[in-house]
């Protein structure tokens, strides 16, 4: 079983105000992603990281920035949240070279 | 060209049915295949994998056919269980340094008892 945490699992707050959402893994992966899905639909990537220091954007374009100062944990950041950010969060990890994503159980975000 | 087509949206399998869902791709530079199963609540947990050098993979009720020429690949859940009923996305990637996963819509399936 994959070690991968998010935290909160739900999270419902007003408009305005500035979220984290937290995700750590204790494995050692080099590579962690941030996705982005409605419930029971697709997965969009939203952010990635190669390691520390390093992050990109994903193929679905997000207001949200992410930041990679440690292996382990690897933060997603609304400034402002706005009820179009509405949405369930996915983070995952992998050690890549041909491993699996591994996936933490995600963060229900519901902004009134 | 980077999309990935699942078909069907939803299927209904009676017990010990079998569960047949199929995904299409473009891009020939794909080289890693995976299926994920989700549950309610949950996060994507791999189900199982195959590269494109193989065309069968199969692992305890769960088989991957993979048609390369075809660019199509398919999960067959053999004799199917309540347990089962899921949402199941099918999903590729490139070995590149990014390792990043290109999903499928889903199938949500119901297996009924």
């Amino acid at each position: 079983e994959a070690d991968i945490y998010q935290t909160p699992r739900y999270l419902v707050i007003g408009t305005g105000k500035k979220i984290t959402l937290e995700c750590s893994q204790t494995m050692g992966h080099d590579k962690m992603y941030w996705y982005q899905q409605d419930p029971g639909m697709e997965l969009h990537l939203i952010h990635y990281s190669y390691g520390v220091n390093s992050t990109e954007k994903g193929d679905l374009s997000s207001e949200s920035t992410v930041s990679r100062i440690r292996t382990e944990h690897f933060p997603l950041t609304l400034e402002s949240a706005r009820p179009s950010h509405t949405s369930q969060y996915l983070c995952a990890s992998t050690r890549g070279s041909g491993q699996p994503q591994h996936f933490g159980d995600g963060t229900r975000l519901s902004i009134l | 060209q980077q999309q990935v087509k699942q078909s069907p949206q939803s299927l209904i399998v009676q017990k010990g049915g079998i569960s047949i869902i199929n995904c299409a791709y473009e891009n020939t530079a794909f080289d890693y295949f995976p299926w994920y199963q989700q549950f309610p609540g949950k996060g994507p947990a791999l189900l199982i994998a195959i590269r494109p050098d193989v065309s069968e993979k199969k692992e305890g009720r769960f088989t991957i056919s993979f048609n390369k020429s075809a660019k199509q690949f398919s999960l067959h859940i053999m004799d199917s269980q309540p347990g089962d009923s899921a949402t199941y996305f099918c999903a590729a990637s490139i070995r590149d340094s990014s390792y990043k996963l290109i999903f499928g819509s889903g199938t949500r399936l119901l297996v009924r008892p």
